[in-house]
């Protein structure tokens, strides 16, 4: 079963051109939700964590909100330096224990920002 | 600040052969660190994660194995590769006293077997 699942796959943008990802999860209790961005052949550089529906973070042109069954990055009037696959991850309290922080991350979104 | 290292960043190995990748931390104490696979396409898969030296936990069975010899250095192995070995592994990091767990990535090693 699908823990998170992001929209869409992959986004083509023009430059100045603002849009939304999706990030919508089906745990049970969420302990957070984070949002990574990663360039090609790179690791995921860490964005955000929200923690509770209706909490809202911003960064630069980014912007991240979450209600009880998914999450937004918002990215508004984007340059071409914006384009990165964007991944979404959940941590979800009925696997937290003592020993053990399992992540759930989505398969991604790869925006492309044309100049 | 703390950095995280990963070697080496780019490997081409045969079918069978050993596998060494390492990961080493630094600028933090006792982190909890872990070894992800990337496969084009899909969603990093977490392999192994561990809380303290010596303490490894898998989630998946397969042919890999790691070890953490050193309070912030964490080794990913195999003893004979797979060509379903193949793909990007990523070490990432994380501290104790944050809950949940933000987890901060290595810039990852490419590995391919033929």
């Amino acid at each position: 079963e699908d823990q998170v699942t992001q929209s869409p796959e992959a986004l083509r943008l023009q430059e100045g051109e603002s849009s939304s990802l999706n990030c919508s999860y089906t745990v049970s209790g969420l302990r957070g939700l984070f949002w990574y961005r990663q360039d090609p052949g790179k690791g995921p550089e860490f964005l955000f964590t929200l923690y509770s529906a209706g909490e809202e973070k911003e960064k630069e042109r980014l912007k991240a909100t979450l209600t009880k069954k998914e999450s937004f990055l918002h990215i508004t009037a984007p340059k071409p330096e914006d384009s990165a696959t964007y991944l979404c991850a959940v941590q979800a309290k009925e696997n937290y224990t003592i020993t053990g922080n399992q992540f759930y991350f989505g398969t991604g979104t790869s925006l492309t920002v044309i100049p | 600040s703390q950095t995280i290292h990963q070697w080496p960043a780019t490997l081409v190995q045969p079918v069978g052969s050993p596998l060494s990748l390492e990961c080493t931390v630094e600028g933090t104490s006792n982190p909890n660190l872990y070894w992800y696979r990337q496969a084009a396409g899909r969603g990093l898969q977490l392999l192994f994660y561990s809380v303290g030296i010596g303490q490894i936990s898998s989630e998946v069975p397969q042919n890999l194995s790691a070890s953490r010899p050193q309070d912030r250095q964490f080794i990913l192995s195999s003893k004979k590769l797979l060509l379903s070995d193949s793909g990007f592994y990523l070490c990432a990091w994380s501290l104790k006293q944050i809950k949940p767990y933000e987890q901060y990535f290595g810039p990852g090693t490419r590995l391919t077997v033929t």
